[in-house]
C-alpha cells in the first residue's frame, strides 16, 4: 500500500459523458501527479500540481482538467468522454522536498475508466 | 518533446536467466528513475540515479546511468518468478521554460517461465 489513494476503482460511462476522478496522496506529499495508461502507450504524463497550483503540464487534452483543493486532495476531470479514453488512470505523489524535482513518486491503485 | 525509448518491449527468459532492459533519452537527463509494475498493480519506485556513469545495486538488480546521462539499463540476474512485471524507465528534464517533467519509457514486460 503506497498511501495514495484513488476513487473510484472502476467507472463505466458512456461518450460524451463526463466524469471525476478523485486521489488524496500521501500524509505530507504536496505534489501529485496525474498519468493515464494505455496498453500501447505506456504511462503518458498529464499534469502535475504542487501545493494546490499547476507545475507542468503533459499530453492532456483540452477536454481534460485538474485542479488540487486546499487539503491536497485532486481530482482530474474527463468530459465530452471519447472510446479512445478508456484507459487506467493513475495518480501519484511525491514526497515534501520542496519543489524538487528528483523526488520519487508513490502510485495510487489507480481508477479503470471504460467508455462504452 | 523529450522522448524516452526503452527496449525490448517484451522478454521471456527461463527462470535462472538473465535479463536487461535498456533506455535512451532523445535529450540530456538530469537523473533518471526505475519502476516496477507487478500484472494488475501499479507501478512502484525501485531507484534513482543523478549522477553521469552512476551504478547502483539492489540485491540481483544492477541500474547504471551512461556517461552522456542519456542512456541506462537494468540488469537483472538469475530471474525468479518474483521479477515478473512490467518495469519503466522515467528520465526526468527540465524544458525551455525552465520546468521539469519525468517522461516514462513504454516498459519492459517481463515473464519468467519456471
Amino acid at each position: 500500500d503506497s498511501g495514495v489513494t484513488q476513487t473510484p476503482k472502476h467507472l463505466i460511462t458512456a461518450t460524451g459523458q463526463r466524469v471525476t476522478l478523485r486521489c488524496s496522496p500521501r500524509s505530507g506529499d504536496l505534489s501529485v501527479y496525474w498519468y493515464q495508461q494505455s496498453l500501447d502507450q505506456g504511462l503518458q504524463f498529464l499534469i502535475h500540481y504542487y501545493n494546490g497550483e499547476e507545475r507542468a503540464k503533459g499530453n492532456i487534452l483540452e477536454r481534460f482538467s485538474a485542479q488540487q483543493f486546499p487539503d491536497l486532495h485532486s481530482e482530474l476531470n474527463l468530459s465530452s468522454l471519447e472510446l479512445g479514453d478508456s484507459a487506467l488512470y493513475f495518480c501519484a505523489s511525491s514526497p515534501n522536498r520542496g519543489a524538487s524535482s528528483y523526488n520519487e513518486q508513490f502510485f495510487g491503485p489507480g481508477t479503470r475508466l471504460t467508455v462504452l | 518533446g523529450q522522448q524516452v525509448m526503452q527496449i525490448p518491449q517484451y522478454q521471456h527468459v527461463q527462470e535462472g536467466e538473465d535479463f536487461t532492459t535498456y533506455c535512451n533519452s532523445s535529450t540530456t537527463l538530469s537523473n533518471i528513475q526505475w519502476y516496477k509494475q507487478r500484472p494488475g498493480g501499479h507501478p512502484v519506485f525501485l531507484i534513482q540515479l543523478v549522477k553521469s556513469g552512476e551504478v547502483k545495486k539492489q540485491k540481483r538488480l544492477t541500474f547504471q546511468f551512461g556517461e552522456a546521462k542519456k542512456n541506462s539499463s537494468l540488469h537483472i540476474t538469475a530471474t525468479q518468478t518474483t521479477d515478473v512485471g512490467t518495469y519503466f524507465c522515467a528520465g526526468g528534464a527540465y524544458s525551455g521554460a525552465g520546468s521539469y517533467q519525468l517522461t516514462f519509457g513504454k516498459g519492459t514486460k517481463l515473464s519468467v517461465i519456471p
